[in-house]
């Protein structure tokens, strides 16, 4: 079985300052791993996912997250937080391949606060 | 393309009541999900299909049943309303693992 656990389920940071959300998962096969974000009543929008090769990935709005097998980590990382930042983030885990395409098991969440 | 699209986008049922939550892709995807999302539960998934005519359970499938008679359509039956299943319904379509949402259902059931 997989899991996800995102430590923290609240992060506050200032305009400017690093954002730092972190994911650690837990799976028995080669994982596929996803960031998504959630503005305020809306659905989940991807930001970024590693499925196999490069482990640093680089998605949309700056954002970035490294793939650490070792760890069993997915941090995402944006190195200058702006307002627009504020949401709710999720990581979620997938197997590779197959059936496992219609699955996926999510983590908590974090609530990203950024204050001027 | 219109992507994922779910209707409604807020019901209020009352307890014993049945519903169908609709949920339509144009994108031609094999898979579907129907997920639920509740406050520091991130998503759950309840049910999921790998192609037409082919579905499983997820996490948490009790009190719902779910049909795939085309690639474009997967539709979220509930039997009969609890308030347990207050919730916020996100499907889901992919062909390459990667998940792309709609912009969910809202049910409050009373």
């Amino acid at each position: 079985a997989q899991s996800v656990t995102q430590l923290g389920s609240h992060v506050s940071v200032s305009e400017g300052a690093l954002v730092l959300l972190r994911c650690n998962y837990s799976s028995s096969v080669p994982p596929y791993l996803f960031w998504y974000v959630q503005y305020p009543n809306q659905g989940l929008q991807l930001l970024l996912k590693y499925t196999t090769g490069a482990t640093l990935v680089k998605g949309i709005n700056g954002f970035e997250a490294e793939f650490k097998k070792s760890e069993t980590s997915f941090h995402l990382t944006k190195p200058s937080a702006h307002m627009s930042d504020a949401a709710e983030y999720f990581c979620a885990v997938s197997n590779a391949g197959g059936t496992s395409y219609g699955k996926l098991t999510f983590g908590q969440g974090t609530i990203l606060t950024v204050h001027p | 393309n219109a992507g994922v699209t779910q209707t409604p986008k807020f019901q209020v049922l009352k307890t014993g009541q049945s519903m169908t939550l609709q949920c339509a892709q144009d994108m031609n995807h094999e898979y579907m999900s129907w997920y639920r999302q509740d406050p520091g539960m991130g998503l759950r998934l309840i049910h999921y299909s790998v192609g037409a005519g082919i579905t499983d359970q997820g996490e948490v499938p009790n009190g719902y049943n779910v049909s795939r008679s085309t690639t474009e359509d997967f539709p979220l039956r509930l039997l009969s309303a609890a308030p347990s299943q207050t919730s916020v319904y996100f499907c889901a379509s992919s062909w390459d693992g990667t998940q792309y949402f709609g912009p969910g259902t809202r049910l409050l059931v009373l």
